[in-house]
């Protein structure tokens, strides 16, 4: 599998836009980027994903380079709710298992 | 609602003695899977299962067992749990098909064998 690379901690204030990156330099032509979210105590969140363009939903944005080599998922404004660590994770169709290869993630901390 | 359950929630056995993890989801789900969640290691695969009576390894299968028998329902089964058993289990499924759909995850049930 492709690997993911994100900084393994980062703080922002709460009602602040929030950039999470994740370098993905050996992408291939057919891999899904998807984020995940696991807050405290409980399973990975489903966050948002994209393939080459830009990305909304109502939890977050997904900012796609144009080379495809790096990602920068965006929460528009940041609650206290968000604190949890964020996994940029690569997925590939094939007709198999759709196992989630999660990182070390990064852990977001909201600053009240 | 739609979601996916584990039962127990937390769980403190003895080495050697039978047990059994529930899971069970109201989405008409085919994929299902088990992972285990160690500090420092991340979230690893166990097993998984794309339809009914259809499960393979996944990527510590050790010491496991799985089946399923009905589309909504994934047990996990340790026939002889052993302290390095001892983690933090969760449950996910998905409309499956390969379609990269996104998985959903139980609320997680912690396992100590001693």
């Amino acid at each position: 599998d492709a690997k993911t690379t994100q900084p393994n901690s980062m703080e922002s204030n709460e009602e602040e836009p929030v950039h999470l990156p994740c370098n993905h330099s050996t992408i291939s032509g057919t891999d899904y980027i998807h984020w995940y979210r696991q807050l405290p105590s409980q399973g990975p969140e489903y966050v948002i994903h994209g393939l080459t363009s830009n990305v909304n939903n109502r939890m977050a944005s997904l900012a796609i380079a144009e080379d495809r080599k790096s990602s920068t998922l965006i929460l528009h404004r940041a609650t206290l709710r968000d604190a949890a660590v964020y996994y940029c994770i690569l997925r590939v169709s094939n007709f198999g298992n759709e196992k989630l290869t999660f990182g070390t993630g990064t852990r977001l901390t909201i600053i009240p | 609602e739609a979601q996916v359950t584990q039962n127990p929630r937390y769980l403190i056995t003895v080495t050697g003695k039978k047990l059994t993890v529930t899971c069970s989801q109201n989405m008409n789900h085919e994929y299902m899977s088990w992972y285990r969640q160690d500090p420092g290691l991340g979230l690893r695969q166990i097993y998984y299962s794309m339809n009914v009576e259809v499960t393979d390894k996944g990527d510590v299968p050790e010491g496991y067992k799985v089946s399923r028998k009905e589309k909504r329902n994934f047990p996990l089964i340790l026939e002889s749990p052993s302290p390095n058993q001892t983690s933090l289990y969760f449950c996910a499924s998905s409309l499956g098909r390969n379609r990269l759909y996104e998985q959903y995850f139980g609320p997680g049930t912690r396992l100590t064998v001693t």
